[in-house]
């Protein structure tokens, strides 16, 4: 029969070139947002985080940029390398002052040489 | 660094049986543990906050006498499934926070397959 399920967003990008993965929330008081790579049938690795008091990170090659307004989060990601390619996911702390994060959908990365 | 360990990494069971998957922080001391799980090529789905020396906390639509938390300890979760069946079979993940550090770390996944 029909198999019938999500399936991720996939984002191809050449090596070298910048990425750049959008995720969208949908709780004004979430104040705290997480990125995380999860690569096939392992747990999430946590790549920057950023408050509700930022609208901007940097780490290495990453980039997180928050939009409160329009309860938007983007990840980018610095001269993409084939080590990148994995399901990025973003995740938000809806309930303050505790751990509890809610995912979103995540969206595959795949790059190509 | 911190590490949270998961154990069994892949699990094969007959339907009807029950599974326990562990959770430990090697590092530090969690007086709370979250459990999720993950179907093929979608989110992690929170199931449960596991809660130290008191019952766990179960997200909406999740039964909690199907998936019975214990945190005995301060370092130890414990998620058993239990009279699975092969509508359970999924990557089930879970995460401890660590306050020193103030991050979040995650286990590396329990495969479980129901037959």
């Amino acid at each position: 029969g029909e198999s019938v399920g999500l399936h991720l967003p996939t984002l191809s990008v050449q090596e070298g070139d910048n990425s750049i993965i959008n995720c969208a929330y949908s709780n004004s008081a979430s104040d705290y947002f997480i990125w995380y790579k999860q690569e096939s049938g392992k747990g999430p690795q946590f790549i920057i985080d950023i408050r509700s008091n930022m609208d901007k990170r940097q780490g290495q090659r990453v980039t997180v940029l928050l939009n409160k307004t329009v309860k938007h989060l983007s990840l980018q990601i610095a001269a993409t390398q084939p080590g990148d390619s994995a399901v990025y996911f973003c995740a938000e702390n809806r309930t303050p002052n505790t751990d509890k994060l809610i995912f979103g959908t995540g969206t595959r990365l795949q790059v190509f040489p | 660094g911190a590490v949270v360990s998961q154990h069994p990494s892949r699990v094969i069971c007959k339907s009807g049986t029950s599974v326990k998957i562990e959770c430990r922080s090697l590092d530090f001391q969690a007086t709370t543990m979250f459990w999720y799980r993950q179907f093929p090529k979608q989110s992690l789905m929170l199931m449960a906050t596991s809660n130290e020396g008191s019952k766990a906390t179960y997200e909406q639509g999740v039964e909690k006498d199907k998936f019975l938390i214990n945190h005995a300890s301060l370092t130890l979760s414990t998620l058993t499934v239990t009279s699975a069946h092969p509508e359970d079979s999924s990557f089930y993940i879970c995460s401890a926070p660590d306050r020193a550090a103030g991050k979040l770390f995650f286990g590396s996944g329990t495969q479980l397959s129901v037959l």
